[in-house]
């Protein structure tokens, strides 16, 4: 069946310090893979996307790391920020005529100065 | 930069009364879609829509909800008699040649007493 989720509920760093939020997925069919991150009473913003035949992506100051041979996908954060605290949700996107978003449980990011 | 944007941000109803509500994705964009999210819970899909017509929805997207594009600005979904478990924050999204990179509005945060 589909199903993505999360290992962590709750990721806890320093101001400064890099953070791995980690997530595993089920559906090998899935063409692209994304990360949103939720701020308290806003909508998912678009972090950063990789399709499934890459095993890396960088954007700025985040990199995506997909590992398909054991379903695993991981959002780095450089320098973590007070401003990236927030809900990081991963989801897979489901093709289809116009596919859909299938997404994780979420990880809540806590940046502490 | 342009956004999604949704109204009401909050809606009140009492249980068996219809609410509508109202998206008006990025202008350039083709595909749109609405999600929902219960309190705690993550991101589920409900509905995509695309040339006029819905083009996927899933099991939650029963015969008591509908969606239009009654413009070629506004995206809507109605849900004829709401349910106490309907009670959500419904996100509406849109992207443009790229179904995988969905921009999300703010949601609606709906209450069914």
């Amino acid at each position: 069946g589909e199903s993505v989720g999360l290992h962590l509920p709750t990721l806890s760093v320093q101001e400064g310090d890099n953070s791995i939020i980690n997530c595993a997925y089920s559906n090998s069919a899935s063409d692209y893979f994304i990360w949103y991150k939720q701020e308290s009473g806003k909508g998912p913003q678009f972090i950063i996307d990789i399709r499934s035949n890459m095993d890396k992506r960088q954007g700025q100051r985040v990199t995506v790391l997909l590992n398909k041979t054991v379903k695993h996908l991981s959002l780095q954060i450089a320098a973590t920020q007070p401003g990236d605290s927030a809900v990081y949700f991963c989801a897979e996107f489901v093709s289809g005529n116009t596919g859909k978003l299938i997404f994780g449980q979420g990880t809540t990011l806590q940046v502490k100065p | 930069e342009p956004e999604v944007t949704q109204t009401p941000s909050h809606q009140v109803t009492q249980m068996g009364q219809e609410v509508i509500l109202r998206c008006v994705p990025i202008s350039n964009h083709l595909y749109f879609y609405w999600y929902r999210q219960i309190l705690g819970q993550k991101v589920e899909f409900l509905v995509s829509f695309y040339n006029n017509e819905i083009s996927e929805k899933s099991e939650i997207f029963d015969d008591q909800f509908s969606v239009e594009r009654p413009d070629g600005s506004n995206f809507t979904l109605k849900i004829r008699s709401t349910k106490l478990e309907d009670s959500a924050m419904y996100f509406c999204a849109s992207s443009r040649s790229k179904p995988y990179e969905q921009y999300f509005g703010p949601g609606t945060r709906l209450t069914v007493t």
